[in-house]
């Protein structure tokens, strides 16, 4: 069975970091892009980022781009997101999904919550 | 950069047809692949339509997806309306300009 499930979700302070993490299993992981995208609450899908299947190339939302950092070890069939100076408005709840042409197949989310 | 606008919500009864648009604000609707994913409440979202107009195995083929050049938009319809297809319906498109996933703001679909 194709899975993702996200981890490392917590109440972080302003300013703050945190790393989420996303353990993919049931493909070959490290033939896939893969993408982060987060859901305010009482929002809709935002897109955050997505990194290709070697890690050589990242791409990033303008709202994070220079304060988060997507990575992946496929040794691990992992999935990465550094976030850093983390905001009110980075409150969410966080995917992972793997990309086929699209967004096939999504995780169940973990929240992070910016809060002093 | 553009952005993908959508009704906020639609209500239809059972049994009926609905459909939902997507309009694309700038840039050709025609230049790249739309899909629409749907989330029922407290749930991840699925894909039922992928490059316009394809069904992933296992939607029924109730579902269907379109692109309209003339208005720049793209739409779902889901025909023979069931309860279980209450949900949020999102919209999305990729902007190569500058490497960026986009999605629409959602629409809420009641079958009621």
């Amino acid at each position: 069975e194709v899975q993702l499930v996200e981890s490392g979700g917590v109440v972080v302070q302003p300013g703050g970091s945190l790393r989420l993490s996303c353990a993919a299993s049931g493909f070959t992981f490290d033939d896939y892009a893969m993408h982060w995208v987060r859901q305010a609450p009482g929002k809709g899908l935002e897109w955050v980022s997505l990194i290709s299947w070697d890690g050589g190339s990242t791409y990033y939302a303008d709202s994070v781009k220079g304060r988060f950092t997507i990575s992946r070890d496929n040794s691990k069939n992992s999935l990465y997101l550094q976030m850093n100076s983390l905001r009110a408005e980075d409150t969410a709840l966080y995917y992972c999904a793997k990309d086929y042409y699209y967004m096939d197949v999504w995780g169940k989310g973990t929240t992070v919550t910016v809060s002093s | 950069n553009f952005m993908l606008t959508q009704p906020h919500s639609v209500s239809e009864s059972p049994g009926k047809t609905v459909t939902i648009s997507c309009t694309r604000s700038s840039g050709s609707i025609a230049s790249n692949y739309v899909q629409w994913y749907q989330q029922r409440p407290g749930s991840s979202p699925t894909t039922v339509i992928y490059e316009d107009n394809q069904r992933p195995s296992g939607v029924p083929d109730r579902f269907s997806g379109s692109i309209d050049s003339s208005s720049n938009s793209a739409s779902l319809t889901i025909s023979g309306l069931k309860t279980e297809d209450e949900a949020d319906y999102y919209c999305q498109s990729y902007d190569s300009s500058n490497h960026a996933w986009v999605f629409g703001g959602g629409t809420k679909l009641t079958v009621l």
